[in-house]
Protein backbone atom coordinates (compact mmCIF):
# COMPACT_ATOMS: atom_id res chain seq x y z
CA UNK A 1 0.00 0.00 0.00
CA UNK A 2 1.05 3.53 -0.16
CA UNK A 3 3.38 4.55 2.40
CA UNK A 4 5.64 8.16 3.18
CA UNK A 5 8.65 8.02 4.61
CA UNK A 6 9.67 11.43 6.14
CA UNK A 7 13.14 12.35 8.08
CA UNK A 8 13.67 12.07 11.54
CA UNK A 9 13.43 15.07 13.69
CA UNK A 10 13.49 16.66 16.20
CA UNK A 11 15.21 19.31 14.22
CA UNK A 12 16.73 22.54 15.15
CA UNK A 13 18.39 25.30 13.47
CA UNK A 14 19.39 28.76 14.01
CA UNK A 15 17.68 31.45 12.20
CA UNK A 16 18.06 32.20 9.09
CA UNK A 17 19.72 29.14 8.50
CA UNK A 18 18.73 26.87 5.73
CA UNK A 19 16.03 24.25 5.86
CA UNK A 20 15.56 20.71 4.30
CA UNK A 21 13.24 17.89 5.43
CA UNK A 22 13.41 15.33 3.65
CA UNK A 23 10.01 13.26 2.37
CA UNK A 24 10.15 10.19 -0.09
CA UNK A 25 7.15 8.24 -0.95
CA UNK A 26 6.07 4.69 -2.38
CA UNK A 27 2.64 4.70 -4.25
CA UNK A 28 1.06 2.88 -7.32
CA UNK A 29 0.18 5.72 -10.33
CA UNK A 30 0.57 9.02 -9.73
CA UNK A 31 -0.63 10.58 -6.20
CA UNK A 32 -0.93 14.25 -5.27
CA UNK A 33 2.13 15.47 -2.93
CA UNK A 34 1.20 17.72 0.15
CA UNK A 35 3.36 19.10 3.51
CA UNK A 36 0.95 20.06 6.09
CA UNK A 37 2.21 21.94 9.41
CA UNK A 38 1.16 21.88 12.71
CA UNK A 39 1.59 25.19 14.84
CA UNK A 40 2.29 24.69 18.47
CA UNK A 41 -1.18 24.63 20.10
CA UNK A 42 -3.08 24.95 16.38
CA UNK A 43 -4.64 22.57 13.87
CA UNK A 44 -3.41 21.43 11.00
CA UNK A 45 -3.22 23.63 8.16
CA UNK A 46 -1.84 22.88 4.41
CA UNK A 47 1.57 24.43 3.65
CA UNK A 48 1.39 23.63 0.15
CA UNK A 49 1.42 20.92 -2.33
CA UNK A 50 1.83 19.51 -5.72
CA UNK A 51 -0.37 17.11 -8.08
CA UNK A 52 2.15 16.13 -10.57
CA UNK A 53 5.42 15.21 -11.30
CA UNK A 54 8.07 18.52 -11.71
CA UNK A 55 5.42 20.78 -10.09
CA UNK A 56 6.92 22.77 -7.68
CA UNK A 57 4.76 24.10 -4.21
CA UNK A 58 5.49 26.69 -2.60
CA UNK A 59 4.20 28.94 0.45
CA UNK A 60 5.72 31.42 2.86
CA UNK A 61 9.06 30.66 1.52
CA UNK A 62 8.88 27.11 2.05
CA UNK A 63 9.45 25.63 -1.77
CA UNK A 64 8.72 21.32 -2.67
CA UNK A 65 9.08 19.51 -6.04
CA UNK A 66 7.63 16.86 -6.93
CA UNK A 67 10.26 13.88 -7.96
CA UNK A 68 8.68 10.95 -9.57
CA UNK A 69 12.43 9.49 -10.69
CA UNK A 70 13.04 9.79 -7.16
CA UNK A 71 9.60 9.47 -5.79
CA UNK A 72 11.00 12.75 -3.48
CA UNK A 73 8.91 15.74 -2.28
CA UNK A 74 11.54 17.42 0.21
CA UNK A 75 10.80 20.57 1.96
CA UNK A 76 13.52 23.60 1.64
CA UNK A 77 13.32 27.13 3.02
CA UNK A 78 16.47 28.78 2.55
CA UNK A 79 16.35 31.18 5.51
CA UNK A 80 14.05 30.03 8.52
CA UNK A 81 12.75 31.96 11.23
CA UNK A 82 11.57 31.82 14.80
CA UNK A 83 7.99 31.89 13.56
CA UNK A 84 8.65 28.22 11.52
CA UNK A 85 8.84 26.08 14.35
CA UNK A 86 6.18 23.88 14.27
CA UNK A 87 5.48 20.22 13.01
CA UNK A 88 5.68 19.46 9.47
CA UNK A 89 4.42 16.48 7.99
CA UNK A 90 4.38 15.29 4.69
CA UNK A 91 1.40 13.58 3.02
CA UNK A 92 -0.01 11.77 -0.15
CA UNK A 93 -3.08 10.95 -1.80
CA UNK A 94 -3.44 7.98 -4.30
CA UNK A 95 -4.54 8.70 -7.49
CA UNK A 96 -8.25 6.48 -7.39
CA UNK A 97 -7.45 5.94 -3.89
CA UNK A 98 -8.17 8.91 -1.64
CA UNK A 99 -7.01 7.85 1.42
CA UNK A 100 -4.99 10.25 2.71
CA UNK A 101 -1.04 9.01 3.74
CA UNK A 102 0.74 11.14 6.35
CA UNK A 103 4.54 10.54 7.77
CA UNK A 104 5.23 10.43 11.02
CA UNK A 105 6.16 14.30 11.28
CA UNK A 106 9.32 16.02 11.95
CA UNK A 107 9.53 18.62 14.69
CA UNK A 108 11.26 21.65 13.51
CA UNK A 109 12.66 24.32 16.39
CA UNK A 110 14.24 27.47 15.48
CA UNK A 111 16.07 29.35 17.84
CA UNK A 112 17.71 33.08 18.08
CA UNK B 1 -19.86 25.76 7.08
CA UNK B 2 -16.98 27.47 7.10
CA UNK B 3 -14.60 24.74 7.96
CA UNK B 4 -14.95 21.34 9.64
CA UNK B 5 -16.55 21.21 13.12
CA UNK B 6 -15.95 18.72 15.63
CA UNK B 7 -17.18 18.33 19.12
CA UNK B 8 -16.67 18.19 22.05
CA UNK B 9 -13.36 19.71 21.48
CA UNK B 10 -12.58 18.24 24.91
CA UNK B 11 -13.91 15.63 26.56
CA UNK B 12 -12.84 13.45 29.94
CA UNK B 13 -14.41 9.90 30.32
CA UNK B 14 -14.04 7.33 33.04
CA UNK B 15 -12.34 4.18 31.60
CA UNK B 16 -15.02 1.68 30.79
CA UNK B 17 -17.13 4.16 29.12
CA UNK B 18 -18.83 4.56 26.13
CA UNK B 19 -18.32 7.90 23.82
CA UNK B 20 -19.59 9.56 20.85
CA UNK B 21 -16.98 11.66 18.67
CA UNK B 22 -18.50 14.08 16.02
CA UNK B 23 -17.52 15.49 12.73
CA UNK B 24 -19.49 18.34 10.96
CA UNK B 25 -17.35 18.46 7.18
CA UNK B 26 -17.39 21.36 5.32
CA UNK B 27 -20.31 21.38 2.97
CA UNK B 28 -19.97 19.46 -0.22
CA UNK B 29 -16.92 17.56 0.85
CA UNK B 30 -17.96 14.24 -0.16
CA UNK B 31 -14.34 12.15 1.39
CA UNK B 32 -14.09 12.70 5.06
CA UNK B 33 -10.95 11.02 7.35
CA UNK B 34 -10.80 9.94 10.79
CA UNK B 35 -6.95 10.27 12.16
CA UNK B 36 -5.77 10.09 16.34
CA UNK B 37 -2.64 12.04 17.28
CA UNK B 38 -1.15 10.97 20.65
CA UNK B 39 0.80 13.11 22.46
CA UNK B 40 3.94 13.96 20.71
CA UNK B 41 3.22 11.19 18.28
CA UNK B 42 2.97 11.61 14.55
CA UNK B 43 -1.01 10.90 12.14
CA UNK B 44 -2.34 7.76 13.04
CA UNK B 45 -5.18 6.90 10.25
CA UNK B 46 -8.47 5.47 11.63
CA UNK B 47 -11.13 5.18 8.63
CA UNK B 48 -12.03 7.37 5.76
CA UNK B 49 -15.42 7.88 4.11
CA UNK B 50 -16.47 8.10 0.31
CA UNK B 51 -19.86 9.53 0.68
CA UNK B 52 -21.77 7.35 3.33
CA UNK B 53 -19.57 4.33 2.60
CA UNK B 54 -16.40 3.29 3.88
CA UNK B 55 -13.73 1.78 1.74
CA UNK B 56 -11.14 1.71 4.59
CA UNK B 57 -11.41 0.74 7.87
CA UNK B 58 -7.76 -0.70 8.23
CA UNK B 59 -6.73 1.75 10.41
CA UNK B 60 -9.39 1.10 13.23
CA UNK B 61 -7.14 -0.21 16.45
CA UNK B 62 -10.05 -2.78 17.36
CA UNK B 63 -13.32 -3.73 17.70
CA UNK B 64 -14.20 -1.52 20.19
CA UNK B 65 -13.87 1.50 17.64
CA UNK B 66 -16.55 2.29 15.12
CA UNK B 67 -17.45 5.08 13.23
CA UNK B 68 -20.65 6.03 10.62
CA UNK B 69 -21.44 8.57 8.33
CA UNK B 70 -24.87 9.36 7.73
CA UNK B 71 -26.43 12.07 4.44
CA UNK B 72 -23.12 12.02 3.20
CA UNK B 73 -22.28 14.59 5.88
CA UNK B 74 -21.48 14.38 9.52
CA UNK B 75 -19.79 11.50 11.27
CA UNK B 76 -19.75 10.12 14.86
CA UNK B 77 -16.80 7.88 15.80
CA UNK B 78 -17.68 5.67 19.20
CA UNK B 79 -15.66 4.36 21.03
CA UNK B 80 -17.00 1.60 23.46
CA UNK B 81 -15.22 0.29 26.75
CA UNK B 82 -12.59 3.26 27.04
CA UNK B 83 -8.79 2.62 27.84
CA UNK B 84 -6.66 4.58 29.00
CA UNK B 85 -4.69 4.08 26.23
CA UNK B 86 -7.59 5.55 23.95
CA UNK B 87 -6.66 9.22 25.61
CA UNK B 88 -5.61 11.49 22.32
CA UNK B 89 -6.73 14.06 20.17
CA UNK B 90 -8.93 12.72 17.66
CA UNK B 91 -8.51 14.39 14.34
CA UNK B 92 -11.60 15.03 11.90
CA UNK B 93 -10.76 15.91 7.54
CA UNK B 94 -13.18 16.64 4.92
CA UNK B 95 -11.90 17.21 0.60
CA UNK B 96 -13.58 17.49 -2.48
CA UNK B 97 -13.42 13.66 -4.29
CA UNK B 98 -10.66 14.87 -6.82
CA UNK B 99 -7.09 13.26 -5.98
CA UNK B 100 -5.09 16.57 -6.10
CA UNK B 101 -7.61 18.82 -3.70
CA UNK B 102 -6.17 19.23 0.14
CA UNK B 103 -8.05 17.89 3.11
CA UNK B 104 -9.06 20.51 5.54
CA UNK B 105 -8.66 19.41 8.88
CA UNK B 106 -10.91 19.85 12.46
CA UNK B 107 -9.39 21.29 15.29
CA UNK B 108 -10.18 17.99 17.27
CA UNK B 109 -11.21 16.41 20.46
CA UNK B 110 -9.02 15.65 23.00
CA UNK B 111 -10.11 12.53 24.85
CA UNK B 112 -8.70 11.70 28.18
CA UNK B 113 -9.32 8.51 30.28
CA UNK B 114 -9.46 8.38 33.45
Amino acid sequence: GDSVTQMEGPVTLSEEAFLTINCTYTATGYPSLFWYVQYPGEGLQLLLKATKADDKGSNKGFEATYRKETTSFHLEKGSVQVSDSAVYFCALRGFGNEKLTFGTGTRLTIIP
Amino acid sequence: GAGVSQSPSNKVTEKGKDVELRCDPISGHTALYWYRQSLGQGLEFLIYFQGNSAPDKSGLPSDRFSAERTGGSVSTLTIQRTQQEDSAVYLCASSFMRGGTEAFFGQGTRLTVV
